[in-house]
């Protein structure tokens, strides 16, 4: 059993919509990440939160550690968004556990 | 700054053979983790390395290893590869030991074992 779950898994925009990608996970953790991974692979961190919300540009996240649930918000959102969302947190053995991912796709 | 860079970017092998990754963290970060990701199972966690030191390992069987250098580069080896290794393997630096750091990711080894 995966231990950090997203919704939805895929997710079809268009463009200058409010999108909103959730996760929810089983334990207590430090800090939750939210990374994007685009086609190619390559993977950027978004955020890396404890409590509360964080904003970078149109990028908003949130986390409710008491319901170990954490949101990710994009404002107007662009086709250039579109990409692969994952949340991850710290597990037990020092290792990272990743959700599946939802995959964006913004339509022009 | 450079970012993460790993070479190289692309390997087909056959089964049974062995592969060397390679990972160059950012300037100055000391910790190096590795990753696997297939379609099936998403992103596991491989290991981690601190200043030469394997800190943690996820649950992958010994023919994975790695290494880190007095430089922190950091190199996986696979040995007696099987078709279930084609994945792309990825590095993620960080300035500080454990994953509750911000993570910089290569752009990832695509293996293919054929």
């Amino acid at each position: 059993k995966n231990e950090v779950e997203q919704s939805p898994q895929n997710l079809t925009a268009q463009e200058g919509e409010f999108i909103t990608i959730n996760c929810s996970y089983s334990v207590g953790i430090s800090a939750l990440h939210w990374l994007q991974q685009h086609p190619g692979g390559g993977i950027v961190s978004l955020f890396m939160l404890s409590s509360g919300k964080k904003k970078h540009g149109r990028l908003i996240a949130t986390i409710n550690i008491q319901e170990k649930h954490s949101s990710l918000h994009i404002t107007a959102s662009h086709p250039r968004d579109s990409a692969v969302y994952i949340c991850a947190h710290g597990g037990s053995q020092g290792n990272l556990i990743f959700g599946k991912g939802t995959k964006l796709s913004v339509k022009p | 700054k450079a970012g993460v860079t790993q070479t190289p970017r692309y390997l087909i092998k056959t089964r049974g053979q062995q592969v060397t990754l390679s990972c160059s963290p950012i300037s100055g970060h000391r910790s190096v983790s590795w990753y696997q990701q297939t379609p099936g199972q998403g992103l596991q966690f491989l290991f981690e390395y601190f200043s030469e030191t394997q800190r943690n390992k996820g649950n992958f069987p010994g023919r994975f290893s790695g290494r880190q250098f007095s430089n922190s580069r950091s190199e996986m080896n696979v040995s007696t590869l099987e078709l279930g290794d084609s994945a792309l393997y990825l590095c993620a630096s960080s300035a500080l030991a454990g994953v509750d750091n911000e993570q910089f990711f290569g752009p990832g080894t695509r293996l293919t074992v054929l």
